[in-house]
């Protein structure tokens, strides 16, 4: 049940893209489709972004999106916006209903 | 309006015990697996325990098992955590958290789409 490995901060300028990267393994990631993301400003409780294929809340802009190769999943914010600035942690299934976090990234607008 | 509330939280001394709430409305509480989840200060989150919709399935994170257990009433539309023998390091902020509403009457999580406020627990001497 170790985290999954997330770089600690990305950083752009509004209108870029970013990529979030979120590494596990075969016990996990790379074993089930079952990754999502959530976003966390200070103070406030995480909200749920979006689900390998795409799932999202209707309010949750199509800016973001992911995917996945091997044990890595990737999140990807297009159009960076300055209220994409926040906390990001990926999730993943890993068996027996146990979920494991990632470490989460600091994500700037510059 | 879905929404879950946490309540319970506070400042406890090492060794000691307390019990968390997690408020449900909005949904059909029975129907859904549950989840807490917890973020000590500055750090990242950590998945904490589940259950499944009638109480019979339950899972931990390894380094709460045997000190934490998670419980539910249907009938009160209620989460609970029964946190004994608490130490420093368990002190965080506790969510309690909810799957998708496809997730209705199956055996299914996939992700945590709904989230309480969160409650404070401080594990001090």
């Amino acid at each position: 049940q170790s985290a999954l490995t997330q770089p600690a901060s990305v950083s752009g300028s509004p209108g870029q893209s970013i990529t979030i990267s979120c590494t596990g393994s075969s016990s996990d990631v790379g074993t089930y489709n079952l990754v999502s993301w959530y976003q966390q400003h200070p103070g406030k409780a995480p909200k749920f972004m979006i689900y390998e294929g795409s799932r999202r809340p209707s309010a949750v802009s199509d800016r973001f999106s992911v995917s996945k190769s091997g044990n890595t999943a990737s999140l990807t914010i297009s159009g960076l916006q300055a209220e994409d600035e926040a906390d990001y942690y990926c999730c993943s299934y890993a068996g027996n209903a146990i979920y494991v976090f990632g470490t989460g990234t600091k994500v700037t607008v510059l | 309006e879905v929404q879950l509330v946490e309540s319970g939280g506070g400042l406890v001394q090492p060794g000691g015990s307390l019990r968390l709430s997690c408020a449900a409305s909005g949904f059909t509480f029975s129907s859904y697996w549950m989840n807490w989840v917890r973020q000590a200060p500055g750090k990242g989150l950590e998945w904490v325990a589940n259950i499944n919709q009638d109480g019979s399935r339950k899972y931990y994170v390894d380094s709460v098992k045997g000190r934490f257990t998670i419980s539910r009433d249907n009938a009160k539309d209620s989460l609970y955590l029964q946190m004994n023998s608490l130490r420093a390091e368990d002190t965080a902020v506790y969510y309690c958290a909810r799957p998708p509403a496809y997730c209705s009457g199956a055996n299914c999580i996939d992700s945590f789409d709904i989230w309480g406020q969160g409650t404070l627990v401080t594990v001090s001497s």
